[in-house]
Formats: structure tokens, C-alpha cells, sequence
């Protein structure tokens, strides 16, 4: 039980385009969901929390107009990285967590961004 | 404030050695800790974690970890070690008053000598 899908697992893309991460909690029912990134060889980075039907919660230092977080149901929360550079190349996991507070954080493959 | 310190970015054993990884802990708040795996190109898969209650807790694939309150530890361990244990390992805490926001060590990579 507690899977976590993300899609797409790679993705390549030019400069200057947007790209959509989805994140899917397959067997429960996700009231938040997280996103994180992590550059090579290190550890991961919350960039935002998400509630399902809630404006997602940034932390400082994340452009929310560049990642945009949506969490309309409580299966399915999207990261939209707009506009995006090579700078933005980097892997990104999401993670989703039940409807109990004290539960732990289930997590996505991850998604390996490569921007030309 | 919380944070987490995994003393070692690197650990080599040998295959059936002991495994031991060194966590320690800030938190202003009782804690909630956890240990993950992650392989390569993968997301992270809990092994264990520890919330109330007994101090000593057994995860999947044989690990354990130990919290400690008074020396604000949760080391992970596993008696003999597999060629499959090769990964990196995260410890994360987390509290009811962090919004059970995890924030994490710097991992440790663990390889694993046949």
C-alpha cells in the first residue's frame, strides 16, 4: 500500500518551455503533498507543501511564478516549471502523505529534468 | 528551529559486516524520525521510522535504528549487510509543531565491498 506515482520519470526539453510533473497517490487518499528537489549527490530540498484545494505554501527562496503547484484533488497534485532554463535542470520528487497528521511521507520515482 | 546531522557522507563495509549509521537530531518539539533509502534515479523508500512509544524500532530489510532523547540520536543499523544495501540513507525528522515538514540529513552513500 501507499504508492506514489510521478510522471514523467525523464523528461528533456528546450529552453524556454514550460513542463508539467504530475504526482499521483494510487491506493489512499493524499491531504498533502510535497515538492522537493535534489541536486546531484545531495540531499533533498522542500521547495513547497501542498493541501489538497489549498494554495500551495512556498518556502523562502522558491519562485512561485516559476513552479507553479496545483492540488485539486486528493489524489493528484501538479509542479509546472514555466519558462524553463537550463538552470532548472534537476531532479524532482514529490512526496504525499494521509489524511492523519502523524503519518509518514510516501514518495514518488522522482522526475530527472534536463533543460538545453 | 530542526535539523539533522549524518556524521559521514560515505560508509564502506563488507558483505555481512555490521552497518552502522550515525544520525543526530535538533528539535525544540519531541521529534519524529525517520530513515530512507534512496537508489539510483529512484524516489526514497521508508525504512523505518519513529514517532512515540518503544525507542528501539525495526524497519524493513532488516534495519533498526535507536532513538535516544539524551544523546538526540537515531543511529541505523543492520547486523549483516547485502550486497543490495548499497544506496544512499537519509534520516529526516519532522514535528507536529514543523507542520510534519520533513527536513533532512546530508545522506550517507553506503557501499557495499563483496
Amino acid at each position: 500500500g501507499a504508492v506514489v506515482s510521478q510522471h514523467p520519470s525523464w523528461v528533456i526539453c528546450k529552453s524556454g518551455t514550460s513542463v508539467k510533473i504530475e504526482c499521483r497517490s494510487l491506493d489512499f487518499q493524499a491531504t498533502t503533498m510535497f515538492w522537493y528537489r535534489q541536486f546531484p549527490k545531495q540531499s533533498l530540498m522542500l521547495m513547497a507543501t501542498s493541501n489538497e484545494g489549498s494554495k500551495a505554501t512556498y518556502e523562502q527562496g522558491v519562485e512561485k511564478d516559476k513552479f507553479l503547484i496545483n492540488h485539486a484533488s486528493l489524489t493528484l497534485s501538479t509542479l509546472t516549471v514555466t519558462s524553463a532554463h537550463p538552470e532548472d535542470s534537476s531532479f524532482y520528487i514529490c512526496s504525499a502523505r494521509g489524511t492523519v497528521f502523524d503519518q509518514p511521507q510516501h514518495f514518488g520515482d522522482g522526475t530527472r529534468l534536463s533543460i538545453l | 528551529a530542526q535539523s539533522v546531522t549524518q556524521l559521514g557522507s560515505h560508509v564502506s563495509v563488507s558483505e555481512g559486516a555490521l552497518v552502522l549509521l550515525r544520525c543526530n537530531y535538533s528539535s525544540s518539539v519531541p521529534p519524529y524520525l525517520f530513515w530512507y533509502v534512496q537508489y539510483p534515479n529512484q524516489g526514497l523508500q521508508l525504512l523505518l521510522k519513529y514517532t512515540t512509544g518503544a525507542t528501539l524500532v525495526k524497519g524493513i530489510n532488516g534495519f533498526e535504528a535507536e532513538f535516544k532523547k539524551s544523546e538526540t540520536s537515531f543511529h541505523l543499523t543492520k547486523p549483516s549487510a547485502h550486497m543490495s544495501d548499497a544506496a544512499e540513507y537519509f534520516c529526516a525528522v519532522s514535528s507536529k509543531a514543523a507542520g510534519n515538514k520533513l527536513t533532512f540529513g546530508g545522506g550517507t552513500r553506503v557501499l557495499v565491498k563483496p
